[in-house]
C-alpha cells in the first residue's frame, strides 16, 4: 500500500524568502504524484502534479515540485513566497489503476512579514 | 454553480443520531469522492463512485457508513448512530473520468464539518 510522509508539521518563513515542503512516499512502482493547498474555509486546490516524464513539474501560482525517484521524493519549492501563501499544504500519491489518493498530514505554512 | 458543492456546511449533532451530508459534483464529472479529513490529518479516503456504482469502497471505516449517487449525479453520505470520533470535516471531490485513472485531476468542495457531541 502506498503511504506519504511530509516530515515538517509547521514552516515559517518570511515574505520573499524561498521555500521548500518535503514530501516522501512509499509506493512499489511509480506514482502518480500531487500537491494540493487548502487555505482556511476553502476546499483543496491541486498546485501540480506528476504523472511521467520530465521530472521538475511547473504548477499554478509559480510553484514546482521535483520527482526523484532514488530518494522516494517530490518536494514543492517556490523562489519567493507572498503572504497569500500561508496555507495549509498536503502531498499526496495515487496508484495505477486506482482512483483514491493518499494524503500525507500536511504542512502548514506561515508566513512573516 | 461551477464548483464542487456540499451541504451542510456545518452540521452538530448528537451521539447515536443519524447524519446525511450532501455533495454536489461538478456537472459534467462521472467520478466522484468522498474523503474524511480529522483534526491536524490530512484526508483519508472513504468510497469513489463511478457513475451510480460505488466503484471501491474500501475506505468506509464501518457499516455505519454508507453513501449513494443513484442518479449519477449528487451524492449523499449516510452515518447511522453517530459516534464523537466521527466529528470531522468530510469533503467531497468529483473528476471527468473516462478511464478510471487516479491522473483524472480530482476538484474538492469546502466540505462539511461534523461535530458529534
Amino acid at each position: 500500500a502506498q503511504s506519504v510522509t511530509q516530515p515538517d508539521i509547521h514552516i515559517t518563513v518570511s515574505e520573499g524568502a524561498s521555500l521548500e515542503l518535503r514530501c516522501n512516499y512509499s509506493y512499489g512502482a511509480t506514482p502518480y504524484l500531487f500537491w494540493y493547498v487548502q487555505s482556511p474555509g476553502q476546499g483543496l486546490q491541486l498546485l501540480l502534479k506528476y504523472f511521467s516524464g520530465d521530472t521538475l513539474v511547473q504548477g499554478i501560482k509559480g510553484f514546482e515540485a521535483e520527482f526523484k525517484r532514488s530518494q522516494s521524493s517530490f518536494n514543492l519549492r517556490k523562489p519567493s513566497v507572498h503572504w497569500s501563501d500561508a496555507a495549509e499544504y498536503f502531498c499526496a500519491v495515487g496508484a495505477r489503476g486506482a482512483q483514491k489518493l493518499v494524503f500525507g498530514q500536511g504542512t502548514r505554512l506561515t508566513i512573516n512579514p | 454553480g461551477a464548483g464542487v458543492s456540499q451541504t451542510p456546511s456545518n452540521k452538530v449533532t448528537e451521539k447515536g443520531k443519524y447524519v446525511e451530508l450532501r455533495c454536489d459534483p461538478i456537472s459534467g464529472h462521472t467520478a466522484l469522492y468522498w474523503y474524511r479529513q480529522s483534526l491536524g490529518q490530512g484526508p483519508e479516503f472513504l468510497i469513489y463512485f463511478q457513475g451510480t456504482g460505488a466503484a471501491d469502497d474500501s475506505g468506509l471505516p464501518n457499516d455505519r457508513f454508507f453513501a449513494v449517487r443513484p442518479e449519477g449525479s449528487v451524492s449523499t453520505l449516510k452515518i447511522q448512530r453517530t459516534e464523537r470520533g466521527d466529528s470531522a470535516v468530510y469533503l467531497c471531490a468529483s473528476s471527468l473520468t473516462s478511464g478510471g485513472l487516479s491522473t483524472d485531476t480530482q476538484y474538492f468542495g469546502p466540505g462539511t464539518r461534523l461535530t458529534v457531541l
